[in-house]
């Protein structure tokens, strides 16, 4: 057990639709990271937030966001979604601001379906 | 531009028998390495990372993994592998650059399977 929550687990839903994923850091964690894990593409870095605050985004696309709000918790945003958004979301969490000696726990992940 | 290559996308070996996952990398200053495990149906999980100093690190469930400056390559090993190291692994390079966006750059991941 990584000590990163991710809820929900699974979520089907259709094309054009918005959706919300949850992420609870590890105890004591300040960072937490988004990544989407597709077939072709692997994992990508979507978002590091620290402490509340945006600092680094990756491959995130104009239709989602994300948040980190003051217990830590984040949330990741997908809107107007399309069948190619269908992957693995994999929330991590780190110590610090993302330091070379801070590795990232990651949580179960969830898993979007898009039909 | 910063790569992790896994050149193999499949492998099968007997329990028992020994393993190496190959990892070369892509990155212009010295690298923070990683090797992660996926099982099926969780998370990733940190093996092993190397930030400096012995090229030789250990890691966990017997793990280990070498790093060799000259052919830009992280190899993850284990003597003896066993059923329940069938998953999914993969390598990582951490580009902490400041200015640079914090983050991990993931090779595609190399399939374990373990035959009885």
């Amino acid at each position: 057990d990584s000590g990163v929550t991710q809820t929900p687990k699974h979520l089907i839903t259709a094309t054009g639709q918005r959706v919300t994923l949850r992420c609870s850091p590890r105890s004591g964690d300040l960072s937490v990271y988004w990544y989407q894990q597709s077939l072709d593409q692997g994992l990508q870095f979507l978002i590091h937030y620290y402490n509340g605050e945006e600092r680094a985004k990756g491959n995130i696309l104009e239709r989602f966001s994300a948040q980190q709000f003051p217990d830590l918790h984040s949330e990741l945003n997908l809107s107007s979604l399309e069948l190619g958004d269908s992957a693995l979301y994999f929330c991590a969490s780190s110590v610090g601001t993302g330091g070379s000696n801070q590795p990232q726990h990651f949580g179960d992940g969830t898993r979007l379906s898009i039909l | 531009a910063q790569s992790v290559t896994q050149p193999d996308i499949h492998i099968t070996v007997s329990e028992g028998a020994s393993l190496e996952l190959r990892c070369n990398y892509s990155y212009g200053a010295t690298p923070y390495l990683f090797w992660y495990v996926q099982s099926p149906g969780q998370g990733l999980q940190l093996l092993l990372k190397y930030f400096s100093g012995d090229t030789l690190v250990q890691g966990i469930k017997g793990f280990e993994a070498e790093f060799k400056r000259s052919q830009s390559s992280f190899n993850l090993r284990k003597p003896s592998v066993h059923w329940s190291d069938a998953a999914e692994y993969f390598c990582a390079v951490g580009d902490f650059n400041a200015g640079n966006n914090r983050k991990l750059i993931w090779g595609l991941g190399t399939s374990l399977a373990v035959n009885p």
